[in-house]
C-alpha cells in the first residue's frame, strides 16, 4: 500500500524558515517524480514544486522561486521542502504527492497534508 | 501565474450528466496533452480522476471522462451520484511548471 506521511509543519513568524518532510512507502520511490501542492484555507489547489526521480531536475512556481527548495533522499525514501523567507501568504496545507510518471502528468497518491501557518 | 478558468459551481440531479469546463491558453492546455482532473471531498486529499486529457487511473469509475478541444478541457460525469458532490480541479503543464484551475463545486441536487 502506497503511503505518504508528511511532517514538519507548524507556526512560524514571517521571515522564518521551516522544512517539510514526506516519508514514502509502498512503491519504488526512486522511480517516480514527486511534487508539493498547497491549499490555503478555504482556497483552491496551488502547485508549488516538482522534482524528477533522480533529484537532478527541480521546478518551482513563480510564487516560491528563490525562497523554497525541493529535494529528495532516495536512500531514505523521503521528499523535502525547505521553506525560507516565509510570508503570511504561504499559510496553507501542504500536500506531497507521487507523480504517475513525469512531474506534470498527474498525481496518483497524496499525503494527508501538513499545515504551515505564517503569522506574527 | 494565472490559474486556469473553471466555473465556480455546477449542479445536477442524480442520474443526470454534467460537464465542467477548464479554459487555458496555447501555452498550457492547448499546447500539451498533460491535462488532469482531481476530485476533492471536504477535509480530504485530492484524488486523481483523469490524466493525460482522457485517461482514467485504475479504480476510477467509467462515469468520469475527459476531453480537450483547443485551449479548453472538459470533465464529464454521467449518471450523477450523491457521492460525486465535491470540488473538482483541472491542472495542466505550463512551461516547466503546473497550473491548477480555481476549482468547481459540484452540487448533486
Amino acid at each position: 500500500e502506497v503511503q505518504l506521511l508528511e511532517s514538519g509543519g507548524g507556526l512560524v513568524q514571517p521571515g522564518g524558515s521551516l522544512r517539510l518532510s514526506c516519508a514514502a512507502s509502498g512503491f519504488t520511490f526512486s522511480s517516480y517524480a514527486m511534487t508539493w501542492v498547497r491549499q490555503a484555507p478555504g482556497k483552491g489547489l496551488e502547485w508549488v514544486s516538482g522534482i524528477k526521480n533522480s533529484g537532478g531536475n527541480t521546478y518551482y512556481a513563480d510564487s516560491v522561486k528563490g525562497r523554497f527548495t525541493i529535494s529528495r533522499d532516495n536512500s531514505k525514501n523521503t521528499l523535502y521542502l525547505q521553506m525560507n523567507s516565509l510570508r503570511v501568504e504561504d499559510t496553507a496545507l501542504y500536500f506531497c504527492a507521487k507523480s504517475l510518471g513525469g512531474y506534470a502528468r498527474g498525481y496518483d497518491y497524496w499525503g494527508q497534508g501538513n499545515l504551515v501557518t505564517v503569522s506574527s | 501565474q494565472s490559474a486556469l478558468t473553471q466555473p465556480a459551481s455546477v449542479s445536477g440531479s442524480p442520474g443526470q450528466s454534467i460537464t465542467i469546463s477548464c479554459t487555458g491558453t496555447s501555452s498550457d492546455i492547448g499546447g500539451y496533452d498533460y491535462v488532469c482532473w482531481y476530485q476533492q471531498h471536504p477535509g480530504k486529499a485530492p484524488k486523481l480522476m483523469i490524466y493525460d486529457v482522457s485517461n482514467r487511473p485504475s479504480g476510477v469509475s467509467d462515469r468520469f471522462s475527459g476531453s480537450k478541444s483547443g485551449d479548453t478541457a472538459s470533465l464529464t460525469i454521467s449518471g450523477l451520484q450523491a457521492d460525486d458532490e465535491a470540488d473538482y480541479y483541472c491542472a495542466s503543464y505550463r512551461s516547466s511548471s503546473v497550473v491548477f484551475g480555481g476549482g468547481t463545486k459540484l452540487t448533486v441536487l
